[in-house]
């Protein structure tokens, strides 16, 4: 079992809808959970951050995290082309500060 | 937000020679810096945490002979790939890390592509 696991995808949806990713971790002392998108030939950008179990929202995104069921979802409302890219669900363990990531999920918006 | 500089961000170089690339962290101090290599439609994976005036952590596999780390001042680390071969051509990413009482956020560097003839 990979330590980090996502639907490598693609992920297609029409544009104005809604993506939602998934992510599940095999660590139950994983702390910290992040999701990065990666565009083709460029390094990951930071979307969201979230530690806590529950919702937190940031613009058109959306992350849930849920430590008993050791899953955490992006969700991105209003999805726009320029959304199309891979998806990175990233998770640090208790210490050392280190993440671990999952696959990826490719997300491709249709206009 | 936290920026993160990395150069050069492309080079190409023949089989046997060595390469450095810096990482920098440019409006924040980073005590942990980390390397990561990403081939051709795969994720990332750690090569080595880099923490400031201490010796780099290498992951398993990852031969620190090869892949020589330095982390001189808290806004820059380089990493030197030594003799390098074909198999060596990557892309390289840094990233260092925000660190306070509540988070811990990594900020990645635009990436180094390495091609080795």
């Amino acid at each position: 079992q990979k330590e980090v696991e996502q639907n490598s995808g693609p992920l297609s949806v029409p544009e104005g809808a809604i993506a939602s990713l998934n992510c599940t971790y095999s660590d139950r002392v994983s702390q910290s959970f992040f999701w990065y998108r990666q565009y083709s030939g460029k390094s990951p950008e930071l979307i969201m951050s979230i530690y806590s179990n529950g919702d937190k929202e940031d613009g058109r995104f959306t992350a849930q995290l849920n430590k008993a069921s050791q899953y955490v979802s992006l969700l991105i409302r209003d999805s726009q082309p320029s959304d199309s890219a891979t998806y990175l669900c990233a998770v640090e363990k208790a210490a050392g500060n280190k993440l671990t990531f999952g696959g990826g999920t490719r997300v491709l918006v249709k206009p | 937000g936290a920026v993160v500089s990395q150069h050069p961000s492309r080079v190409i170089c023949k089989s046997g020679t060595s390469v450095k690339i810096e990482c920098r962290s440019l409006d924040f101090q980073a005590t942990t810096m980390f390397w990561y290599r990403q081939f051709p439609k795969k994720s990332l994976m750690l090569m080595a945490t880099s923490n400031e005036g201490s010796k780099a952590t290498y992951e398993q596999g990852v031969e620190k002979d090869k892949f020589l780390i330095n982390h001189a001042s808290l806004t820059l680390s380089t990493l030197t790939v030594t003799s390098a071969h074909p198999e060596d051509s990557s892309f390289y990413i840094c990233s260092a890390s925000s660190r306070g009482p509540s988070y811990n956020e990594q900020f990645f560097g635009p990436g180094t592509r390495l091609t080795v003839l």
